[in-house]
């Protein structure tokens, strides 16, 4: 079965720093992997989704992640955060295709301090 | 074009009582699937369908059933609720590696 660990389930950023938002998985076949943000009282919305093809994939917002098959990470970046970022990030997994749902981690609620 | 729409968006219930909430998609999708978010847990599946008359269990099915009689519907059944299963539920649609999310149910068991 595959799971995701997410490390850190609070980061505290100032403005204008780097955002790094960790994110490892665990998968015996080859997954496809996404990274989603959820704002207070609000859904869930797609940041950005590595299906296989480039490595490096850019998102919304100015986010993007690099996959390491190598050491089984998905980490989330960011340049340069803002307030509007401030939000619950998760990452989650996802091997049949589609077609057995996805399996997240815990999340990263992430604070931007002033 | 609706996506995927959850109803209701509130409930409280009563310890015992059951419900049933009703999860619709027009897209189409082979796949869906059900999920609880609760406080630093992120969300865990609960079950899903791969199509019509097709469910499996996922992470977290106790004190759930479901059922896949057509592609654009997929319910999600409590048959006795429990104050454990005071949560935020989601449902999803998919295709390949494309998941579409409803707005989510905030049921409160008391």
């Amino acid at each position: 079965a595959q799971s995701v660990t997410q490390l850190g389930s609070h980061v505290s950023v100032s403005e204008g720093a780097l955002v790094l938002l960790r994110c490892n998985y665990s998968s015996s076949v080859p997954p496809y992997l996404f990274w989603y943000v959820q704002y207070p009282n609000q859904g869930l919305q797609l940041l950005l989704k590595y299906t296989s093809a480039a490595t490096l994939v850019k998102g919304i917002n100015g986010f993007e992640a690099e996959f390491k098959k190598s050491e089984t990470s998905f980490h989330l970046t960011k340049p340069s955060a803002h307030m509007s970022d401030a939000a619950e990030y998760f990452c989650a997994v996802s091997i049949g295709g589609g077609a057995d749902g996805l399996t997240f981690g815990k999340g990263t609620h992430l604070i931007i301090q002033p | 074009n609706a996506g995927v729409t959850q109803t209701p968006k509130f409930q409280v219930l009563k310890t015992g009582q059951s419900m049933t909430l009703q999860c619709a998609q027009d897209m189409n999708h082979e796949y869906m699937s059900w999920y609880r978010q609760d406080p630093g847990m992120g969300l865990r599946l609960i079950h899903y369908s791969v199509g019509a008359g097709i469910t499996d269990q996922g992470e977290v099915p106790n004190g759930y059933n479901v059922s896949r009689s057509t592609t654009e519907d997929f319910p999600l059944r409590l048959l006795s609720a429990a104050p454990s299963q005071t949560s935020v539920y989601f449902c999803a649609s998919s295709y390949g590696s494309g998941y579409t999310f409803g707005s989510g149910t905030r049921l409160t068991v008391v």
